[in-house]
């Protein structure tokens, strides 16, 4: 079992927006603002596509945002591609016991 | 441009042992904090270990605790994995990935992972 939880699936249509929520808890998401989210195609490393809650990398089209409410952090794609359909994953800080924790993944399908 | 380059992985029994080693390149290496994350077959992320660009302070995931060991050779820009005593929940693909933090004080906290590998594949099975 992930330490943070994510839905297993999302779905959008061409175009649309779409948000993928991240739920932990006092100690890691809703402690720190060192939430990030990544982008991984099947067979491929992950790609950070946002940290710090809501920074983007450079490269990163400004179609992906971030935010944070308690202990819940979210990626919102906007406009969606097909090329965004991938399974993305948050992080967090988890303490020094568990340095980085990671969500389960979400599927998101692009239809 | 930042390269990651994994090895070491193979076929090993439950109980066996192996060392991955992860050559990076492209970057001032001895500058930066490491970790191993690893994913099992048609699961998610893991974060597994993390050691600072010194090699002084080292942190474990509760599942591994105790059996793996993460250290570096910063004159030969390698980082390793010891994989000791291990079980066929071992089995993933293990990333060694960049991690820039942020540091005040004594704490250091990690603000993302923006340079990872391809992967080395770990297979526990007897």
């Amino acid at each position: 079992q992930s330490a943070l939880t994510q839905s297993p699936s999302a779905s959008g249509s061409l175009g649309q927006s779409v948000t993928i929520s991240c739920t932990g808890t006092s100690s890691d998401v809703g402690g720190y603002n060192y939430v990030s989210w990544y982008q991984q195609y099947p067979g491929k490393a992950p790609k950070v596509m946002i940290f710090e809650v809501n920074k983007r990398p450079s490269g990163v089209p400004d179609r992906f945002s971030g935010s944070k409410s308690g202990n819940t952090a979210s990626l919102t794609v906007s406009g969606l591609q097909a090329e965004d359909e991938a399974d993305y994953y948050c992080s967090s800080y988890g303490g020094s016991n568990n340095y980085v924790v990671f969500g389960g993944g979400t599927k998101l399908t692009v239809l | 441009e930042v390269q990651l380059v994994e090895s070491g992985g193979d076929l090993v029994q439950p109980g066996g042992s192996l060392r991955l080693s992860c050559a990076a390149s492209g970057f001032s290496f001895n500058s930066y904090a490491m970790n191993w994350v690893r994913q099992a077959p048609g699961k998610g992320l893991e974060w597994v270990s993390y050691i600072t660009d010194s090699g002084s302070i080292k942190y474990y995931a509760d599942s591994v605790r105790g059996r793996f060991t993460i250290s570096r050779d910063n004159a030969k820009n390698l980082l390793y994995l010891q994989l000791n005593s291990l079980r066929d929940e071992d089995t993933a693909v293990y990333y060694c990935a960049r991690v820039l933090r942020y540091c005040s004080g004594s704490s250091c906290y990690p603000l993302r992972f923006d340079s990872w590998g391809q992967g080395t594949l770990v297979t526990v099975s007897s």
